[in-house]
Parts: C-alpha cells; structure tokens; sequence
C-alpha cells in the first residue's frame, strides 16, 4: 500500500540554519511524491513534486526535496531557514483510489 | 487569478442544524475533493468527484453529503452536525488523476464551529 511517514512531527531551528524535514515513503511501484505546506489557518501549498524526471527536485522558497529510492527517502530541506517558514509541512504520496495519503505532517519552528 | 475559492471561510452552526459549505474552481479542473482537518492533524479525504462520478471514502459518515453541479461548484452538507463535525474543511481539485502526476489545488478552507 502507498503510504508516507513523516519521522519528526516537531522541528525547531534557529533563522538563518538548514532545515531538513524527513520523509520515507512505502510504495510497491515507483511514485510520484509531493511536499505541501499551510500556514496558520491556511490551505495547503504545493511545494514541490517528484514524478521520477530527476531526483533532486526544486520547490518554491527555496525548498527542495531529493528522492533516493535506495533509502525510500524524500526529505525536504533548504539552506538557510526564514522565520516565514515557520508552518506545517506535509509529506504526500497518491493512493490507489485518487486519493492522497498524507503523512502526520512536521511543524517548523523557525527562531530569531 | 485562477483559484479555489470557499466560502464562507468562517461558519458557525448550531448542534444538530443543517449546514452547508461552498467551494468553487475557475481551473476548469475534473477532480475536486473536500477534506476534514481537525486540529494538529493532517487532512482527511471525505469524498471526491471525477466529473460527475462521486467516490466516497469507506469511514465518511453518512451524516455528510456532497453535491457537484457543474464543472465549477462543489457543496459539502453536513445534515445534523455535532460536536466533533468541529474542524477546518478544505476543497482542493486537480486536473486529473493525481496518480498521474498531477498535484491538488486547495482552496483557503472554511473553519466550521458547532455551538
């Protein structure tokens, strides 16, 4: 079955340091893999999306996501992180039925 | 700009009375969803419709309904809500299937209160 896991559900990093958010995915066929993120009271945005065209893929904000299918791995990071990313990040993968399967979602905290 | 678009974006119900949530769409998207999202939680997927094929999900509960209209509008009843119908609701629609590549589009949500 498809099906995502978000391994830290809390990440607190200080402005200006790496985010890395993680993600292991398990899936019997190669898929397509997307990062969301909402913001307080928010939708949800797409950050960015895998869809097996190249494993290093780059988002919005500065956010991007390698897929390594050794690991079943597909973590978000960005360099330097802006107290506006301060939000809830989603690990996504579709499910059999049109349907998404989210993982538990990580919230960032960003530090002056 | 094209958009997913709900409304209201704040609804609040009395126990037990009917309620009902709007969402519309200028992508011209098949696919539209509405999904359940209670506090600190990810989202959960209620029902979608491919065109005018609705699928619900197996643990919906019969006390939510969904209508679509036309290509652009999407309604969620919610018949005789209760305390834990208590939750953000999102619409979102994607082109098409999304286990082909295409990703969700999600409108702003509506946050419904039951008094």
């Amino acid at each position: 079955a498809q099906s995502v896991t978000q391994l830290d559900s809390h990440v607190s990093v200080s402005e200006g340091t790496p985010v890395l958010l993680r993600c292991n995915y398990s899936s019997s066929y190669s898929p397509s893999l997307f990062w969301y993120v909402q913001h307080p009271n928010k939708g949800l945005q797409l950050l960015l999306k895998y869809t097996s065209a190249a494993t290093l893929v780059k988002g919005i904000n500065g956010f991007e996501a390698e897929f390594k299918k050794s690991e079943t791995s597909f973590h978000l990071t960005k360099p330097s992180a802006h107290m506006s990313d301060a939000a809830e990040y989603f690990c996504v993968v579709p499910g059999y039925n049109n349907d998404m399967r989210f993982g538990a979602g990580t919230r960032l905290t960003v530090k002056p | 700009d094209a958009m997913v678009i709900q409304n209201p974006r704040y609804q609040v119900t009395q126990f037990g009375k009917p309620v009902t949530l709007s969402c519309s769409q200028t992508l011209n998207h098949n696919v539209m969803y509405w999904y359940q999202q209670k506090s600190s939680q990810a989202p959960k997927l209620l029902f979608h419709y491919y065109d005018k094929d609705f699928n619900n999900e197996a643990d919906t509960p019969d006390n939510f309904q969904s209508r679509r209209p036309n290509t652009s509008f999407c309604f969620l009843d919610i018949r005789s809500p209760g305390l834990g119908d208590a939750a953000m609701y999102l619409c979102a629609t994607s082109r098409y299937w999304i286990g082909w590549n295409y990703e969700q589009y999600f409108g702003p949500g509506t946050r419904l209160t039951v008094t």
